[in-house]
């Protein structure tokens, strides 16, 4: 299995600018989590779904953060319009049944300048 | 808001030292997951602990589960250079607005000097 895969990797833009992330979850893993990493708030958790459909956006920080995942091998994390204060470590993390082990992507370097 | 604080923040010790990393909660957790994250990756499960007082060993680490299901620790023997990078607990809550999703502490970041 390749694991949870995530792009891109790095991503630089302007402030302003749409972000679009995406990923792709293990095969078979039901559950499907977006994480936001910075040294000064550690790792949170913006959205998560179950079966495709988002159970709890509570951690997403404004309007400007958008979730969506239209089947179970695809999900997207927009950020509209992109901030300095947005620049962090994106990762997106599947498992299989709730508060199971959770397996993380490499992560997207987002930098907002 | 279940809050989960994990000390000490920083640890730089020297090969062959021992240390213990703690992760704390006001609220009973269900189960509690261990993570290690090396630069440039996500993070990756070492273990999870379920029941009260429970005991696991990974090699040179142990982790313990606390009796009231608040707490818990890591503790690495002897630790190598290979052992450094960021040590995450994250517990979940039984039920409620918590109930399948994961709480994560703020991290150890682990420096093991040759």
């Amino acid at each position: 299995d390749a694991g949870v895969i995530q792009s891109p990797r790095h991503e630089v833009t302007e402030m302003g600018q749409e972000v679009t992330l995406r990923c792709k979850p293990i095969s078979g893993h039901d559950y499907l989590f977006w994480y936001r990493q910075t040294m000064m708030r550690g790792l949170e958790l913006l959205i998560y779904f179950n079966n495709n459909v988002p159970i709890d956006d509570s951690g997403m920080p404004e309007d400007r953060f958008s979730a969506k995942m239209p089947n179970a091998s695809f999900s997207t994390l927009k950020i509209q319009p992109s901030e300095p204060r947005d620049s962090a470590v994106y990762f997106c993390a599947s498992s299989w049944g709730p508060v199971q082990e959770q397996y993380f992507g490499p992560g997207t370097r987002l930098t907002v300048t | 808001t279940q809050l989960l604080e994990q000390s000490p923040q920083f640890l730089s010790i020297q090969e062959g030292e021992n240390l213990t990393v703690y992760c704390n909660s006001s609220s009973v957790f269900s189960s509690l997951q261990w993570y290690r994250q090396e630069p440039g990756e996500g993070p990756v499960l070492l273990v999870t602990v379920v029941t009260g007082g429970e005991v696991k060993k990974l090699k040179r680490l142990t982790f313990q589960f606390g009796d009231a299901r608040k707490d818990s620790s890591l503790h690495i023997t002897a630790a190598q250079p290979g052992d450094t990078g960021l040590y995450l607990c994250a517990g979940a809550y039984a039920g409620g607005t918590s109930y399948g999703k994961l709480t994560f502490g703020q991290g150890t970041i682990l420096t093991v000097h040759p």
